[in-house]
């Protein structure tokens, strides 16, 4: 059974903190991605990586970066939390079987 | 640019009716079409997917089809059951595993009682 897990099901940040989201998948996909899901808006592109160290920009870059040491792994980090940064963040992972989605992070920066 | 559009923002059917979702794409390049369906505070999950190398696809009570010339695909659930009630995406991609996902905004489905 394919398994992609982030790290937190629910978060709460303060304006101005820095934020690391964790995703971990055991499926040996070189592919990795991070999405934001807010109502009414879909899901949007954040940053993807295709191979360990490798990353590519999304279709809303802004204020985020990530980091991908090791295939498994593929970590969103917020710089400076903004509460227009408030959303549901999903990770997910792709091969040749599929892409699959972790179970999502709900953040609230305050 | 939306490149992947669903439409229809919401579709309310009977239980042990059809369901069908829309979904529209603009991108000649795309050649790979997944649905997802997501409950709130969930990760979406994997449904179905077809390639452009197919018209049709189906699983269970699940089928995909695909209008290349129209740039048009579809979902059909048969029968609709109460649990199908979530939010469903369509996304598109070119082949390949090492290219993107590209989402529509969703429609919310409700399978009424």
């Amino acid at each position: 059974d394919v398994k992609v897990t982030q790290s937190s099901r629910y978060l709460v940040k303060r304006t101005g903190e820095k934020v690391f989201l964790e995703c971990v998948q055991d499926m040996d996909h070189e592919n990795m991605f991070w999405y934001r899901q807010d109502p009414g808006l879909g899901l949007r592109l954040i940053y993807f990586s295709y191979d360990v160290k490798m990353k590519e920009k999304g279709d809303i870059p802004e204020g985020y970066s990530v980091s991908r040491e090791k295939k498994e792994r593929f970590s969103l980090i917020l710089e400076s939390a903004s509460t227009n940064q408030t959303s549901m963040y999903l990770c997910a992972s792709r091969g040749a079987t599929g892409a699959f989605f972790g179970q999502g992070t709900r953040l609230t920066v305050v | 640019d939306q490149q992947v559009k669903q439409n229809s923002p919401s579709l309310s059917v009977q239980e042990g009716r059809i369901s069908i979702l829309n979904c529209d794409y603009t991108n000649s390049m795309f050649d790979y079409f997944l649905w997802y369906k997501k409950y709130p505070a969930e990760g979406p999950t994997f449904l179905i997917s077809i390639s452009s190398i197919k018209d049709k696809n189906e699983d269970g009570r699940f089928t995909v089809f695909l209008n290349k010339s129209a740039k048009h695909l579809s979902l059909h659930i048969v029968p609709s059951q109460p649990g199908d009630s979530a939010v469903y995406f369509c996304a598109a991609s070119r082949g390949g595993s090492n290219y993107k996902l590209t989402f529509g905004k969703g429609t919310l489905l409700t399978v009424n009682p």
